[in-house]
């Protein structure tokens, strides 16, 4: 059964700690992306892969770092440099670029992570 | 800028068809438009896409004005699942996911 997942769903932390959120896919997808969503908000792309091995920053980049060591796993690292961390973080996977008809492909989120920072 | 615009928030009763509109007036002609859903406290789901002329799924229709600066996502019967926000995603901009539409069903 093909999906994206994300563990764990809660996430505790005490300020100032770093903290890796897990997202893995076994759709084959060589893309995949990282959002912030805080409450009542749209999504907020934070990085992204097309490819193994190389990664993009998006719009908040800053305070956050990532791997693509395996084409199924892009995890998340929240930094004690971000200043506000407690938010829901999604993790999307796709087909990179375009389809035959022009149309970009569709993204598969995973449950997300809610992380709260005490 | 390549973004869409979106009334905040719609209710509907339940069983009675859902228009969801947007506003897309950047979009070029080879554009296609993306929809998406987020249930509360779920990752967003794909609901349907196109270019020109309105298309159907499962799950719902879309329907594209002529001149394409806007489109209409058409739930035919709400039911109480259906309750969520709808993003519509502007085609330059895949990752651009705004405040979309907060939809209410009433049972």
């Amino acid at each position: 059964d093909g999906g994206i997942t994300q563990s764990p769903k809660y996430l505790f932390r005490k300020e100032g700690q770093n903290v890796t959120l897990s997202c893995e896919q076994n759709l084959n997808h060589d893309a995949m992306y990282w959002y912030r969503q805080d409450p009542g908000q749209g999504l907020r792309l934070i990085y992204y892969s097309q490819i193994v091995n190389d990664f993009q920053k998006g719009d908040i980049a800053e305070g956050y770092s990532v791997s693509r060591e395996k084409k199924e796993s892009f995890p998340l690292t929240v930094t004690s440099a971000q200043k506000n961390p407690t938010a829901f973080y999604l993790c999307a996977s796709s087909i990179p670029g375009t389809g035959a008809a022009g149309s970009y492909n569709e993204q598969f989120f995973g449950p997300g992570t809610r992380l709260t920072v005490l | 800028d390549a973004k869409t615009t979106q009334p905040n928030s719609m209710e509907s009763n339940e069983e009675e068809p859902v228009h969801l509109p947007c506003n897309h007036s950047t979009i070029s002609g080879t554009d296609y438009i993306h929809w998406y859903r987020q249930l509360p406290s779920q990752g967003p789901e794909y609901v349907i896409h196109g270019l020109t002329s309105n298309v159907n799924n499962r799950m719902a229709s879309l329907a594209i004005a002529e001149d394409r600066k806007s489109s209409t996502l058409i739930l035919h019967r709400a039911t109480l699942r259906d309750a969520a926000v709808y993003y519509c995603i502007h085609p330059t901009n895949q990752f651009y996911f705004g405040t979309g539409t907060s939809l209410t069903v009433i049972p």
